[in-house]
């Protein structure tokens, strides 16, 4: 899980509520990363940011949004209109530029369970 | 469409035996290939990242071979040990100019090692 950070580990919510999950990294790394892991599936970008108060949708944005106000920090939202919110959400960072082999470290991961 | 798809999708094997899972992709344009380990409940921890012009790495009892050519990857365990239980993912980086390299995951393969 090296330097990155998620709380809470597992999140029950009522349907219809938001709900925001933290990521934290004291890595250094520029970049930060939002996934979903469903059963049977590869892991999904909802979001990412590349630098501080800039990022872009990845490619199952709808119903979710970021901010990244600081370095360290990317927190996502799960919003009531995201349609099918359970599941594992994964955080992840690296370093950006120059080598495209950079690593993404991958947090411990929340297992959002919406009722 | 950017793919990757891995077999088998389960296996059960016994300790100290030796296996190989598969990953082949459709992936454009290709940046490097990664296999990660995933443990349940965990988030996904790197093993080996090869770019085109690598063939095979080695990462102590892991092995992952690459043949561009094909479009095709594999991972050898050997002499598994009860550790090695987990989800193997394979995941293809795609280069975009801007330094952003998108990853596409795999479903992974779930492993058993028994005794």
């Amino acid at each position: 899980d090296g330097g990155i950070t998620q709380s809470p580990k597992y999140l029950f919510r009522k349907e219809g509520q938001n709900v925001t999950l933290s990521c934290e990294q004291n890595l250094n790394h520029d970049a930060m990363y939002w996934y979903r892991q469903d059963p049977g599936q590869g892991l999904r970008l909802i979001y990412y940011s590349q630098i501080v108060n800039d990022f872009q949708k990845g490619d199952i944005a709808e119903g979710y949004s970021v901010s990244r106000e600081k370095k360290e920090s990317f927190p996502l939202t799960v919003t009531s209109a995201q349609k099918n919110p359970t599941a594992f959400y994964l955080c992840a960072s690296s370093i950006t530029g120059g080598d495209h082999t950079y690593e993404q470290y991958f947090g411990p991961g929340t297992r959002l369970t919406v009722t | 469409k950017n793919q990757v798809e891995q077999s088998p999708q389960s296996l059960i094997i016994l300790e100290g035996k030796n296996c190989t899972l598969q990953c082949n992709y459709t992936v454009s344009p290709f940046s490097n290939l990664r296999w990660y380990k995933q443990d349940t409940g965990r988030g996904p921890v790197s093993l080996t990242i090869m770019t085109f012009s690598e063939n095979t790495k080695s990462n102590g009892r892991y092995t992952a071979t690459l043949d561009a050519d094909t479009k095709q990857s594999s991972l050898h365990i050997t002499a598994s040990q009860l550790s090695d239980s987990a989800s193997y993912i394979c995941v293809v980086s795609a280069y975009f100019s801007g330094g952003y390299n998108k990853l596409i995951f795999g479903a992974g393969t779930r492993l058993a090692v028994h005794p």
